[in-house]
């Protein structure tokens, strides 16, 4: 246990699907990541969350699309994906000032295949 | 986006051996964090780096951060087959792609 939770682990979809992910933490932190892994790249960020206001959008298309009803949940959700978005999607948190050196709390990921 | 590059990106080696791993940059970070991820997992933080020229000891891990805050290595000492997993170094949001260590019995 991570103190950071995923749903689901694991998920298959189509292209034409609508799909959600899930991220749960109650470790007081009000910082949320999403990030990408796909194999033999760096993990790649894709969206954050200071105090449930996005602060950064990094160029990710917009059939992904976040949510972050409060500090506590982040949502990805997921339309009209390709096969290339098939990857390890993983959720972090941490206290806000990420550069002071708290660094990240991950969840185990979600592995998302796109058939 | 900063850009961090890690060295090498796989590393066997036999149980009891030595190993160092690098991540290297030209942009200047206030801090550096070591990672380590197995299958099917998140990563794990292990340490965090933030003083130029800081030192930090993990039981078998020792953690340097260089003087100019720019570079950062993981040294093992006698590794174990439990240290088998992929070493990733991240500062201001950005990972390094990773070191993959195997350490056989």
């Amino acid at each position: 246990e991570t103190g950071v939770t995923q749903t689901p682990r694991h998920l298959v979809m189509g292209m034409t699907n609508k799909k959600s992910l899930k991220c749960e933490q109650h470790l007081g932190h009000n910082a949320m990541y999403w990030y990408k892994q796909s194999a033999k790249k760096p993990l790649e960020l894709m969206f954050v969350y200071n105090f449930k206001e996005q602060t950064e959008n990094n160029s990710v298309p917009s059939r992904f699309s976040p949510e972050c009803p409060n500090s506590s949940h982040l949502f990805l959700h997921l339309h009209t994906l390709q096969p290339e978005d098939s990857a390890l999607y993983l959720c972090a948190s941490s206290h806000p000032t990420r550069d002071r050196g708290y660094g990240y709390t991950f969840g185990s990921g979600t592995r998302l295949t796109v058939v | 986006t900063q850009l961090l590059e890690q060295s090498p990106q796989f590393l066997s080696i036999q149980e009891g051996e030595n190993l160092t791993v690098y991540c290297n940059s030209s942009s200047v970070f206030s801090s550096l964090q070591w990672y380590r991820q197995e299958p099917g997992e998140g990563p794990v933080l292990l340490v965090t780096v933030v003083t130029g020229g800081e030192v930090k000891k993990l039981k078998r891990l020792t953690f340097q951060f260089g003087d100019a805050r720019k570079d950062s290595s993981l040294h093992i000492t006698a590794a174990q087959p439990g240290d088998t997993g992929l070493y990733l170094c991240a500062g201001a949001h950005s990972f390094g792609a990773g070191t993959t260590v195997t350490v056989r019995a």
